[in-house]
């Protein structure tokens, strides 16, 4: 079945650019989706298609994939940005929703 | 404004079934393109995504749980129900429902709150 990598942890200054990664194969044939949680809330949609952001989403937040690899870019990090991280793709007719492992943001 | 609420109970016992309720507002689920999902959370683990139902009943499931779901709506009530059997007590989680926008793509645009539901005797 098709895995979706994320790492564990991503630590960052305030003011700084942090940088979160999903890995998967054949990538550049699926769009990526991207999801902020915050403890103890649910989970809310800040990238979709790759790169397009929800109204309501900062700018600072960006998305971009190439072969094998998306990424989620958060520019002039705050501290309301320490949450999870999670991608998702379309992966199969027979299973067509599949979520990373979710990505923990620090911000120090 | 569109709006998800999950209902259900909060503890169940092993090998009972539950049953969790999706109520929605400000959409159709009669509108072409349109769907609603459940995806769960066991505590501090990830997002892993269990059943969708779209607009013309067309029904999707993790291959992982399929034998276990069930997902059915019933529009005129705008809800959703889905039934998982056999529950175990791996199955503790928050259980989302989220709209599925008929704008084309596999994403959930909005969630509902969650519902914590704990598998015990």
């Amino acid at each position: 079945s098709y895995v979706l990598t994320q790492p564990p942890s991503v630590s960052v200054a305030p003011g700084q650019t942090a940088t979160i990664t999903c890995g998967g194969d054949s990538f550049r044939s699926k769009n990526v989706h991207w999801y902020q949680q915050k403890p103890g809330q649910a989970p809310v949609l800040v990238v979709y298609d790759n790169s397009d952001r929800p109204s309501g989403i900062p700018e600072r937040f960006s998305g971009f994939h190439s072969e094998n690899t998306a990424t989620l870019t958060i520019s002039r990090v705050e501290a309301g940005d320490e949450a999870d991280y999670s991608c998702q793709v379309w992966g199969s007719s027979s299973d067509p929703v599949l979520f990373g492992g979710g990505t923990k943001l620090t911000v120090l | 404004q569109i709006t998800l609420k999950e209902s259900g109970p909060t503890l169940v016992k092993p090998t009972q079934t539950l049953t969790l309720t999706c109520t929605f507002s400000g959409f159709s689920l009669s509108k072409r393109g349109v769907g609603v999902g459940w995806i769960r959370q066991p505590p501090g683990k990830a997002l892993e995504w269990l059943a969708l139902i779209f607009w013309d009943d067309d029904q999707r499931y993790s291959p992982s749980l399929e034998s276990r779901l069930a997902i059915t709506k019933d529009t005129s009530k705008n809800q959703v129900v889905l039934t998982m059997t056999n529950m175990d007590p791996v199955d503790t989680a928050t259980y989302y429902c989220a709209h599925r926008s008929e704008s084309g793509n596999w994403y959930f645009d909005l969630w509902g709150r969650g519902t914590l539901v704990t598998v015990s005797a």
